[in-house]
């Protein structure tokens, strides 16, 4: 099982709808979290981190559920700007340097 | 802003070649990254440095070699290029340890095609 997995999609939804993407890490003692977006042939930007119950900033919410040892992000009213690839980023190592990646899971948004 | 500036975008070399990747952060972060990014792969750390003159290998650092001289610049280095390093490189900084909200910052990426 590899250490932070994510669907990979594509997710395909029209403009306007409301998306949600899970992403799942097996390590319990990870304590930070982070959503990259990533354009193609671009570098990954940070969206947003994680290391509570959640966080939200404007049309995008992330929310951890260390229980089942997931986190989601959830975007609210999709915009064609929001198509990419979004990747999950679990900060894992003893001395909290090194972040273990998912492979992304790729959103289009449709007029 | 965090700024992390890999000076070469684009580079065709050689098989066999001496391939020299440089990245600077302005940001006096202590962490420093290499990845390589392959399309189904995801990203995959190559080395990392923790301070000036130090280093860790990633999961992936056959091939590669890295130095650290001075804090802001971490360069990579591959020995003796070969086909299968085409790729894109992406250099990293962050903080050292310290909160748990210290985040990954990237550079643009330096796309390497090796023939």
């Amino acid at each position: 099982r590899k250490e932070v997995e994510q669907d990979p999609g594509p997710f395909n939804v029209p403009e306007g709808a409301t998306v949600a993407f899970n992403c799942t890490y097996s390590n319990s003692a990870s304590q930070s979290f982070f959503w990259y977006r990533q354009d193609c042939r671009k570098e990954p930007k940070l969206l947003m981190s994680v290391y509570s119950s959640g966080n939200e900033d404007g049309r995008f919410t992330a929310q951890l559920n260390r229980a089942s040892q997931y986190i989601s992000l959830l975007i609210r009213d999709s915009k064609l700007s929001d198509s990419a690839t979004y990747l999950c980023a679990a900060r894992s190592d003893s001395n909290n340097r090194k972040l273990i990646w998912g492979l992304g899971t790729s959103l289009a948004v449709n007029p | 802003d965090v700024k992390v500036t890999q000076s070469s975008r684009y580079l065709v070399k050689r098989t066999g070649e001496k391939v020299f990747l440089e990245c600077v952060q302005d940001m006096d972060h202590e962490n420093m990254f290499w990845y390589r990014q392959d399309p189904g792969l995801g990203l995959r750390l190559i080395y990392f440095s923790y301070d000036v003159k130090m280093k860790e290998k990633g999961d992936i650092p056959e091939g590669y070699s890295v130095s650290r001289e001075k804090k802001e610049r971490f360069s990579l280095i591959l020995e003796s290029a070969s086909t299968n390093q085409t790729s894109m490189y992406l250099c990293a900084s962050s903080l050292w340890q310290g909160a748990p909200g210290n985040t990954i910052y990237f550079g643009e990426g330096s796309w390497l095609t090796v023939v």
